[in-house]
């Protein structure tokens, strides 16, 4: 079965640069999402298709996919990007999410 | 304002069964593919099943498969999940989630209902 592998956890500080990576086979021949979940609260779309922001999404979030590598980009974290990141992609037949990861701002 | 609102999450006994719904507003229902996922308690998401906007093909997690089945009733613009056979594992917060740009490099889960729990124990 396919599998998206994250770091558990990454730590930034605050107004620096934070990239969580997402890795899986030939993963730059499909499309990569990213999602932002806070505690108790349902999971919001970051990222899209690779490299696009859903509208209401700061321009701080980017994200780029090449090689078996997905990545998202935080550009001067702020305290409330605080969070559990996932990625998501589809292997041609079931939809997969990498483990997460915990971004702390510090 | 796009919505989506699931119910139905209970404490089950193993082997009961349990249907959830997830009520769509907001959005023309029946032109989206409908997707149901999990997340047990401290854990990440894992994707459970998916149904195409019309009903005409579903897709299932293995671990699911032959226990749960997915639904739909556009005319109530409403999504279902019926959950048979439960298992103590199945213990989760069950979202049902919007799919956009289904192409043959995948799609995403633009829209998230608030979830409902599922706590299957003895």
């Amino acid at each position: 079965s396919y599998e998206l592998t994250q770091p558990p956890s990454v730590s930034v500080s605050l107004r620096q640069t934070a990239s969580i990576t997402c890795s899986g086979d030939m993963l730059r021949n499909k499309y990569a999402s990213w999602y932002q979940q806070k505690p108790g609260q349902s999971p919001v779309l970051v990222i899209y298709e690779d490299t696009k922001r859903p509208s209401g999404i700061p321009q701080r979030f980017s994200g780029s996919n090449s090689g078996n590598t997905a990545t998202l980009t935080i550009s001067g974290t702020q305290a409330m990007d605080e969070a559990d990141y996932y990625c998501q992609a589809w292997d041609g037949s079931v939809w997969v999410f990498g483990g997460g990861t915990n971004l702390t701002v510090l | 304002e796009v919505q989506l609102v699931e119910s139905g999450g209970d404490l089950i006994q193993p082997g009961g069964s349990l249907r959830l719904s997830c009520g769509a507003s907001g959005f023309t229902f029946n032109n989206y593919w409908m997707h149901w996922v999990r997340q047990a308690p401290g854990k990440g998401l894992v994707w459970v099943s998916q149904i195409y906007n019309d009903g005409s093909d579903r897709r299932y997690a293995d671990n699911v498969k032959g226990r749960f089945t997915i639904s739909r009733d556009n005319a109530k613009n409403t999504l279902y999940l019926q959950m048979n056979s439960l298992r103590v594992e199945d213990t989760a917060v069950y979202y049902c989630a919007r799919e956009i740009g289904p192409s043959n490099k995948g799609g995403t889960f633009d829209i998230w209902g608030q979830g409902t729990m599922v706590s299957v124990s003895s």
